[in-house]
């Protein structure tokens, strides 16, 4: 079945310890996405791929990398994991939105669980 | 910009009994509507959605969705809940031409036994 991949799904660091968190796709989606979830909140938008073109969102904080060496992984770097980081980390996929075909729905990973100590 | 509005925190509901999540949403012009489950420690899993067509929408697992244009809402319903229908549930939108998605807060489902 074509599904959204993270690895690994419990991730334990130490403060200020780099850490990275994978994501791959059988879906051959153009757009792939990391968000941050804390407790139950709604998920929050880091940054997307649209293809290779990377966008950051303003509120996004320089802690957090993110690459994308080809279409089917992506990678999200926290460079110094601090206390306030610890969350789930959710990776999603989509076609392009509005062109002819797309399915202009998301689909998520199962997430990855970051403990920061 | 583009926001959800989902009004409740927790929405109780006894086995059997009909479930209805709100949901109201605000957008320049036509909205993508889309409503998400998660089970604890699990990704969001995709419901339903409505792009355009039929103002009901079904979906999985005995879900449909109503899209009103005039009360700006886009409410989840289920006949008949089910236990395992308790999770957290989200509903999102999106502006035509935009990838991101906004989402509302979430409500959680308690179905009774």
């Amino acid at each position: 079945d074509a599904m959204v991949i993270q690895n690994p799904r419990y991730q334990v660091t130490q403060f200020g310890k780099p850490v990275t968190l994978s994501c791959s796709q059988t879906l051959n989606h153009n757009v792939m996405y990391w968000y941050q979830q804390k407790s139950s909140q709604a998920p929050k938008l880091l940054f997307h791929y649209y293809d290779k073109d990377f966008n950051n969102e303003a509120d996004t904080p320089d802690n957090f990398q993110s690459r994308r060496p080809n279409t089917s992984f992506c990678f999200l770097d926290i460079r110094s994991p601090g206390l306030g980081d610890a969350a789930m980390y959710l990776c999603a996929t989509s076609r392009v939105p509005g062109l002819a075909g797309s399915t202009d729905t998301q689909y998520f990973g199962p997430g990855t669980r970051l403990t920061v100590l | 910009a583009q926001s959800v509005a989902q009004p409740e925190d927790q929405v109780n509901v006894a086995e059997g009994n009909p479930l209805t999540v709100k949901c109201t949403y605000s957008v320049s012009g036509n909205p993508y509507l889309f409503w998400y489950v998660q089970y604890p420690n699990r990704g969001l899993q995709f419901l339903l959605k409505y792009i355009t067509g039929d103002n009901l929408v079904k979906g999985s697992y005995g879900f449909e969705a109503e899209f009103n244009k005039s009360q700006t809402s886009f409410h989840l319903k289920k006949p008949s809940a089910l236990v395992s229908d308790s999770a957290l549930y989200f509903c999102a939108v999106r502006e035509y031409g935009n990838n991101r998605l906004a989402f509302g807060k979430g409500n959680q489902v308690v179905v009774i036994p």
